[in-house]
């Protein structure tokens, strides 16, 4: 069965450093996702992307903040200059489609990259 | 605001009974979703249902939502051990298909 991945699935990192976080979304999906969750707190949206843009991004998502599709098959977040309160489960999501369509947008979640910045 | 509050915050029950999960939300959505995230890992799908259903099963899952009152339920009937884990439900209001997730619960199936 077709899953989304993500890599690594740990890493720590000096505040001030910058961080790429990656992730292979589902083969046929075009719809890519960004989520965190702080430990011991709801899982919080962080961004969308389709057609090689940002569709929509929370508030969380700042300046610091970018994601990128380099290729077909990868997905990443960089963070540029992390901070303590960037540590976080990060998760990628990826769905076949978007609302309206035909079919179901169920996103799929990848295993999360644990980030522990100290 | 909020959206997506679950309630209860814990559950815990024997294997064999059944396990009820609550969750409101707060604004008109499209549809709402329930995922599972055993501790430590990722977020699994169980089931999606449209803001224009009333009550979908899928094996021993059975959610109901009743948008008059912005509320679903998730029902886990004959639990197993293995059910264990949080309980997430995330709805999905306009927009281009961001989650928005409770707080969670978190059953405890004790064999």
């Amino acid at each position: 069965e077709p899953e989304v991945t993500q890599t690594p699935s740990h890493q720590v990192t000096q505040m001030g450093q910058e961080v790429i976080l990656r992730c292979v979304p589902i083969s046929n999906h075009l719809y890519f996702y960004w989520y965190r969750q702080i430990l011991g707190q709801k899982v919080e949206f962080l961004v969308s992307f389709y057609n090689n843009e940002i569709s929509e991004k929370s508030e969380i998502f700042d300046d610091q903040f970018s994601v990128e599709r380099p290729d077909g098959s990868n997905f990443t977040l960089k963070i540029r200059s992390t901070k303590l309160e960037d540590s976080a489960m990060y998760f990628c999501a990826s769905s076949q489609n978007w609302r309206g369509l035909a079919g179901s947008n169920e996103q799929f979640f990848g295993p999360g990259t644990r980030l522990t910045v100290l | 605001s909020q959206q997506g509050e679950e309630d209860p915050q814990a559950l815990s029950i024997q294997e064999g009974e059944n396990a009820t999960m609550n969750c409101s939300y707060k604004t008109s959505i499209n549809n709402l979703q329930w995922y599972r995230q055993n501790s430590g890992r990722g977020l699994v799908h169980l089931i999606l249902i449209r803001s224009n259903e009333r009550e979908k099963h899928s094996g021993r899952l059975r959610v109901t939502l009743d948008t008059s009152k912005k509320s679903s339920s998730l029902l886990i009937t004959a639990s197993r051990a293995a059910d264990t884990a949080s309980y997430f439900c995330a709805t999905v209001s306009g927009g281009y298909n961001k989650l928005i997730f409770g707080a969670g619960t978190r059953l405890a199936v004790h064999p």
